[in-house]
């Protein structure tokens, strides 16, 4: 079966200060990875997506993520964070198993931004 | 607007009765999934289908059912025997393509989700 580990679980930052989340998924066949936003209040927004090639994804709002196939990961980065980036991230996988046709999240990890 | 909609928004359920909660896409999506979310514990999937007629149990189907006898459409009931309720309730759908020789599901869209209460 597969699963999605996000070890951070609460991240506080002040503004400016970089952003680096962990993920990590547990499946050895082909996946495609996603980092979902959700704003206080609002519904679940895709951060950005990788289904193949360059392993260095861009998303939207300066975040970015680098798939390491070797180690499972999926880390989401920015290089300097803003007050408007406290939200909840989830990580999220789908891996093309028989059987299996649906995101997998990981547990979230809430980003607080102090001004 | 294409999106999907989810209603009510809040629901509050007395112990005992079944309840359902609305989902409605019209984004032309194949696939539409069920999630519940828990704090601290992200999303976990309750049912997903993949096509009219055909839905499939997730990690947390106990005390839920579904039906999907429309493609736009994918109510969920949580019945009486689901022990613990209460959470928010968010409904997704996605868009399957072709690639590498399989059908693949893309990224889910989410609805705003359903606050229930039991009381």
């Amino acid at each position: 079966a597969q699963s999605v580990s996000q070890h951070n679980h609460h991240v506080i930052l002040s503004e400016a200060a970089s952003l680096e989340l962990g993920c990590n998924y547990s499946y050895g066949g082909t996946v495609n990875l996603f980092w979902y936003v959700q704003y206080p209040g609002q519904h679940l927004q895709l951060l950005l997506k990788y289904f193949s090639g360059d392993p260095l994804v861009k998303g939207i709002k300066g975040f970015e993520a680098e798939f390491i196939k070797s180690k499972f990961s999926f880390n989401l980065r920015k290089p300097s964070v803003q007050w408007s980036d406290t939200a909840e991230y989830f990580c999220a996988v789908n891996a093309e198993a028989p059987g299996r046709r649906a995101l997998t999240f990981g547990s979230g990890t809430r980003l607080q931004v102090q001004p | 607007d294409g999106g999907i909609t989810q209603s009510p928004k809040y629901l509050f359920r007395k112990e005992g009765q079944n309840v359902t909660l609305s989902c409605e896409q019209n984004l032309n999506h194949d696939a539409m999934y069920w999630y519940r979310q828990d704090p601290g514990q992200g999303l976990r999937l309750i049912y997903y289908s993949q096509i009219v007629n055909d839905f499939q149990k997730g990690d947390i189907a106990e005390g839920y059912s579904v039906s999907r006898e429309k493609k736009e459409s994918f109510p969920l009931t949580v019945t009486s025997a689901q022990k613990n309720p209460t959470a928010f309730y968010l409904c997704a759908s996605s868009i399957r393509v072709w690639r590498t020789g399989k059908k693949l599901n893309t990224e889910a869209f989410f609805g705003q989700g359903t606050r229930l209460t039991v009381v």
